[in-house]
């Protein structure tokens, strides 16, 4: 059983479209984020959401706008793709926010590469 | 200017041999995480180190936080080529969110 499965795997489009990335987790867990990892592998917190509720927007563009259902799904819609946002995005989970020590449980990544 | 800083960035060693990785940041974390990712796949979780000073390890791995709380390393010994992937340390400051490093990718050749 995956715990974090997102999809697509792979995404593959052109500048100015408008795509969705999905993300579910079966942990039972209340806390849902997603990330960016540039080509240089650098990963960094874009939206955290607690129990269906925003608790974190790092000054993303308002292209990117997460949506969360229930807490067990973390979607995130892009509008207007532009070449920058070429990036792998990582959808994870953790039991509650984390302000000690609470792991994070991370999906396999969806490669978004902008043509 | 990254908060967390890992050095080396990158690192190809031969089976067998020992390394260590550096995690530094000026400022004080309440708690400091390691995770590993292998190609195609998500960071995956290997400790937490929440005490000053406090040293785990997981079979061929060590573990430590520094005394200040600003630092960690991980040190492997006898590396196997199955050890191979992108280490990133992660640091939570209590502010809701883990700050994460920019990763040491680790290959070990055989």
């Amino acid at each position: 059983d995956t715990a974090v499965s997102q999809t697509p795997k792979y995404l593959v489009t052109q500048m100015g479209n408008d795509k969705s990335i999905k993300c579910e987790q079966n942990l039972g867990h209340d806390t849902m984020y997603w990330y960016k990892q540039d080509s240089k592998k650098f990963l960094k917190i874009m939206f955290s959401y607690n129990n269906k509720e925003l608790i974190i927007n790092e000054t993303v563009p308002n292209r990117f706008s997460p949506k969360s259902p229930d807490k067990a799904h973390l979607n995130l819609h892009i509008n207007s793709l532009e070449l920058g946002d070429s990036a792998v995005y990582f959808c994870a989970s953790s039991q509650a926010l984390p302000r000690g020590n609470q792991p994070q449980h991370f999906g396999d990544g969806t490669r978004l590469s902008i043509l | 200017t990254q908060l967390l800083e890992q050095s080396p960035q990158f690192l190809s060693i031969q089976e067998g041999e020992n390394l260590t990785v550096y995690c530094n940041s000026s400022s004080v974390f309440s708690s400091l995480q390691w995770y590993r990712q292998e190609p195609g796949e998500g960071p995956v979780l290997l400790v937490t180190v929440v005490t000053g000073g406090e040293v785990k390890k997981l079979k061929r791995l060590t573990f430590q936080f520094g005394d200040a709380r600003k630092d960690s390393s991980l040190h492997i010994t006898a590396a196997q080529p199955g050890d191979t992937g992108l280490y990133l340390c992660a640091g939570a400051q209590g502010g809701n969110k883990l700050v994460f490093g920019a990763g040491t990718i680790l290959r070990v050749k055989s």
